[in-house]
């Protein structure tokens, strides 16, 4: 079965403290790797990396792809309470399944003030 | 104006009854999809649909049935509730070929 893999499950850091979540995937028909941060509802989308090396930027967030690796990780720099939630990492494929999204379990994140 | 909406937003139910969840997306797009968020919060897909193909995720009991009215609706129908169906169930909406997908607000269904 196609697997997305995110680590930590959870994480309790700090207002302030700096985080990196992780995200590896395996291989087979990879279309792109998509985070999404989920609140109380619905999950809200923040990146998508198709290409390896690439930063993508947005405020204190950041990402970044390694397809060679086969991994990504989301930073937040300058943690703050509002940014508890669980982020979220979904593989998109190439092939019958097109669109559908295959997530990880999901990282905890609480920031404590 | 909500982009993906999702009723109802709570829906408590007896075992072996029959149930929809409606869902509504006006933003134009042409995929829509069905996921099932469980206790653990592991986001699964069910369905994804747009006016071409109907595509089920294997593990999807038939008792789950999406029906489409039209391109903007995809309502998901269960028959036979069990307990195990207890979940949020989140409908979403892409372009096809996007890879951005909008989540609506979720459903949260109990089968007591």
């Amino acid at each position: 079965e196609d697997k997305v893999v995110q680590s930590p499950l959870s994480l309790v850091v700090h207002e302030g403290d700096t985080v990196t979540l992780n995200c590896s995937y395996e291989v087979t028909n990879f279309r792109s790797l998509l985070w999404y941060k989920q609140e109380k509802k619905a999950p809200t989308f923040l990146f998508m990396l198709t290409s390896s090396g690439i930063e993508k930027k947005s405020g204190r967030l950041s990402s970044i792809l390694d397809k060679k690796e086969l991994f990504s990780i989301l930073n937040i720099t300058a943690t703050q309470t509002g940014d508890s939630a669980v982020y979220l990492c979904a593989k998109r494929n190439y092939g019958g399944s097109q669109g559908n999204l295959i997530f990880g379990k999901g990282t905890k994140l609480s920031v404590k003030p | 104006d909500t982009a993906v909406s999702q009723t109802p937003k709570y829906l408590v139910t007896q075992m072996g009854n029959d149930k929809s969840i409606k869902c509504e997306q006006n933003l134009g797009h042409d995929t829509m999809y069905w996921y099932k968020q469980d206790s653990k919060k592991f986001l699964k897909i069910m369905f994804s649909y747009n006016n071409k193909e109907l595509i089920i995720n294997e593990t999807v009991p038939n008792r789950f049935s999406p029906k489409s009215p039209d391109k903007a609706h995809l309502n998901l129908h269960i028959n036979s509730l069990e307990l195990g169906d207890s979940a949020v169930y989140f409908c979403a909406s892409s372009q096809q070929g996007g890879n951005e997908q909008f989540f609506g607000p979720g459903t949260r269904l109990t089968v007591l």
